[in-house]
């Protein structure tokens, strides 16, 4: 089945470091990505759409300068968390849609990258 | 806008007991229905899917029909193992913004379920 791979997994860093976090889709092309954020025990929040070639769209109250969204080709996109802290750590996860097939289709997600700022 | 409403957790039971999680939704157009699993530690992974009335998605063991009539996609399995222990997502995907040009899953809070041997 499609699989999206997400690296790192885990990332604990120092308060002001910036740190990135690759999504790829390994057998298929995508040209739309989404970026999440999950707190403990709680549910996925959209933090932005990724599309091909053009501007992230964010959602509403997401800092577009402190998370900042490159998709660059239509398997990878990457998201940079700039001079994080400590309120950024979190479990940042993406997902993929196939190029192919309607918007309506499943996304498949990435496992996944715990950051944790000291 | 759209959302999704399931039963909150955590729901625990023996192994080999009869799984059900309520999940209800409200959507505008009409909207393909999910339930993602979450394990510890890990991403999400599709589960099942069911993109118009009537049908049945089923996967593992797991089962859920989308009933148009009462807005509800209920996730049920006749038997867990301890190995189902996890966090259960319904969700939803419908088309958003100017023309229908954004298709955003928007997900329910989750489910816990935890099964004991």
């Amino acid at each position: 089945g499609a699989v999206v791979s997400q690296h790192p997994s885990r990332v604990i860093c120092k308060s002001g470091t910036s740190v990135k976090i690759e999504c790829r889709s390994l057998d298929f092309q995508a040209t739309t990505m989404f970026w999440y954020r999950q707190f403990p025990k709680q549910s996925l929040m959209l933090m932005a759409t990724s599309n091909e070639g053009s501007k992230a769209t964010y959602e509403q109250g997401v800092e577009k300068d402190k998370f900042l969204i490159n998709h660059a080709s239509l398997t990878l996109s990457t998201l940079t968390v700039t001079s994080a802290h400590p309120e950024d750590s979190s479990f940042y996860i993406c997902s993929a849609r196939d190029r192919k097939g309607q918007g309506n289709q499943p996304q498949h997600f990435g496992d996944g990258t715990r950051l944790s700022i000291l | 806008g759209n959302s999704v409403t399931q039963m909150e957790g955590p729901v625990t039971l023996s192994e080999e007991a009869f799984l059900t999680i309520n999940c209800t939704y409200t959507a505008t157009g009409y909207p393909s229905l999910f339930w993602y699993v979450q394990y510890p530690g890990e991403g999400l992974q599709l589960l099942l899917k069911a993109t118009k009335a009537d049908d049945k998605g089923s996967n593992k063991g797991f089962e859920a029909t989308y009933r148009k009539e009462t807005t509800s996609f209920h996730l049920e399995k006749g038997s867990v193992q301890v190995s189902d222990s996890a966090v259960y997502f319904c969700a939803l995907i419908a088309p958003t913004g100017s023309g229908g040009s954004n298709y955003k899953l928007t997900f329910g809070k989750g489910t816990l379920l935890t099964v004991n041997p």
